[in-house]
């Protein structure tokens, strides 16, 4: 069993709908959370971060976190074309983000 | 101000040679994280170095190693090359503590 599981996708959604990306952890010590989305060919990029229960919005993103189900999502809105990437779940064990442990990412593709 | 930046951006070896990776972090930041990315799966930790110590250290061989300069610029060295070290090699760096990571565009790394 992987450390982080992310739905193995690839997911689709059409433009202005509600894109849902799910990621459970084993580690019950992680305390740091993150979703990176990569372009193809690319590094990842930083879009969220969350480290306490709850739900954080950030513009068209939320993130959502429940420690004790060992669970984190990411939640989309108003899908665009250029969401169309793979995402990726991340878990450090501390508060730095520097020792995180990375799903295999979930593609997700947003049709005009 | 410039982002993380890594060089060389592409490079072949064959197997059994060396090879060293070059980062430069973030100025400022403090926090360097190597990382491994095999096609079509996540981010692999590897090491990373915090005030030119090593903080941690992932599931690798020792032919791996790394090390953190003074003015926190960072090399990661490979030896006795194997096919299976093919990959995109990634640098982040982090101010530290509740800090995020920002990656480079990385190098990609061929054993013929």
């Amino acid at each position: 069993q992987k450390e982080v599981e992310q739905n193995s996708g690839p997911l689709s959604v059409p433009e202005g709908a509600i894109a849902s990306l799910n990621c459970t952890y084993s580690d019950r010590g992680s305390q740091s959370f993150f979703w990176y989305r990569q372009y193809s060919g690319k590094s990842p990029e930083l879009i969220m971060s969350i480290y306490s229960n709850g739900d954080k919005e950030d513009g068209r993103f939320t993130a959502q976190l429940n420690k004790a189900s060992q669970y984190v999502s990411l939640l989309i809105r108003d899908s665009q074309p250029s969401d169309s990437a793979t995402y990726l779940c991340a878990a450090s064990p501390n508060t730095n983000a520097g020792k995180s442990t990375f799903g295999d990412g979930t593609t997700l593709t947003v049709k005009p | 101000d410039a982002g993380v930046t890594q060089s060389p951006t592409h490079l072949i070896k064959t197997r059994g040679q060396q090879v060293t990776l070059r980062c430069s972090p973030i100025s400022g930041h403090k926090s360097v994280s190597w990382y491994q990315q095999v096609l079509g799966q996540g981010p692999q930790f590897i090491f990373q170095y915090y005030e030119k110590e090593e903080r941690g250290r992932g599931n690798f061989p020792d032919r791996f190693s790394a090390r953190q300069f003074p003015n926190y610029s960072s090399e990661l060295n490979v030896n006795a090359l194997l096919l299976g070290d093919s990959a995109l090699y990634l640098c982040a760096s982090s101010l530290g503590e509740w800090a995020p990571q920002h990656f480079g565009d990385g190098t990609r790394l061929s054993i013929l």
